[in-house]
């Protein structure tokens, strides 16, 4: 299975709102309502941000939103503030048992 | 408190072999998945393998299927990765991190710090 394909970075400013892209294919992305979202600061751990597709984990920002269509799955970041500066990762079960992370997006804010 | 902690990293020798750890307390161990997860310097996460809560299965991605072995004991709140015939490629911080539920697959909400594994010769 290949890694799911993101951006390697995306920028924007403050307040403004990004969507960080990943896509997959109809054995993985496309079949399965099971992506996940991960944002990852250097030196920290992981931190789920979203999951199957959609939903939100209590404590997430509620500026934070994920959606999907047909192999390509989205997460948007509204309200952008310096603190979301972060790796972020989706990731989605695939056929034969696995699970695929893309290959993480760099958020700047600007 | 819900929390993780991964132990057993090292340096090892390509072909050795590395036992980690992960203790787990602040939660009902065995109702929940546990996954392995690791990160190589410079790279982005990588799944390793995962297993099952109530004794469920265990699966793994490729670049390690019959060279490690995901293992948990529900008794000592413990999971462990057993890791043999080591690669230079297997070099990376190894994370543990829960799932959302018994299946693996659902959404990894609570993840550990890692611990450190270099293989070299």
């Amino acid at each position: 299975q290949s890694a799911l394909t993101q951006p390697a970075s995306v920028s924007e400013s403050p307040g403004q709102s990004i969507t960080i892209s990943c896509t997959g294919t109809s054995s993985d992305v496309g079949y399965y309502n099971l992506v996940s979202w991960y944002q990852h600061h250097p030196g920290k751990a992981p931190k789920l941000m979203i999951y199957e597709d959609i939903k939100r984990p209590s404590g997430v920002s509620n500026r934070f939103s994920g959606s999907k269509s047909g192999n390509a799955a989205s997460l948007t970041i509204s309200g952008l503030q310096p603190e979301d500066e972060a790796h972020y990762y989706c990731c989605s079960y695939a056929s034969g048992g696995t699970l695929i992370f893309g290959g993480g997006t760099k958020l700047t804010v600007l | 408190e819900v929390q993780l902690l991964e132990s057993g990293g090292g340096f090892v020798q390509p072909g050795g072999s590395l036992r980690l750890s992960c203790a787990a307390s602040g939660f009902t161990f065995s109702s929940y998945a546990i996954n392995w997860v690791r990160q190589a310097p410079t790279k982005g996460l990588e799944w390793v393998s995962g297993i099952g809560g109530g004794g469920g299965s265990a699966f793994y991605a490729d670049s390690v299927k019959g060279r490690f072995t995901i293992s948990r004991d529900d008794s000592s709140n413990t999971l462990y990765l057993q890791m043999n015939s080591l690669r230079a490629e297997d070099t990376a911080l190894y994370y543990c991190a829960r799932s959302r539920s018994v299946i693996y697959f659902y959404g990894m909400d609570v993840w550990g710090q890692g611990t450190t594994v270099t293989v070299s010769s």
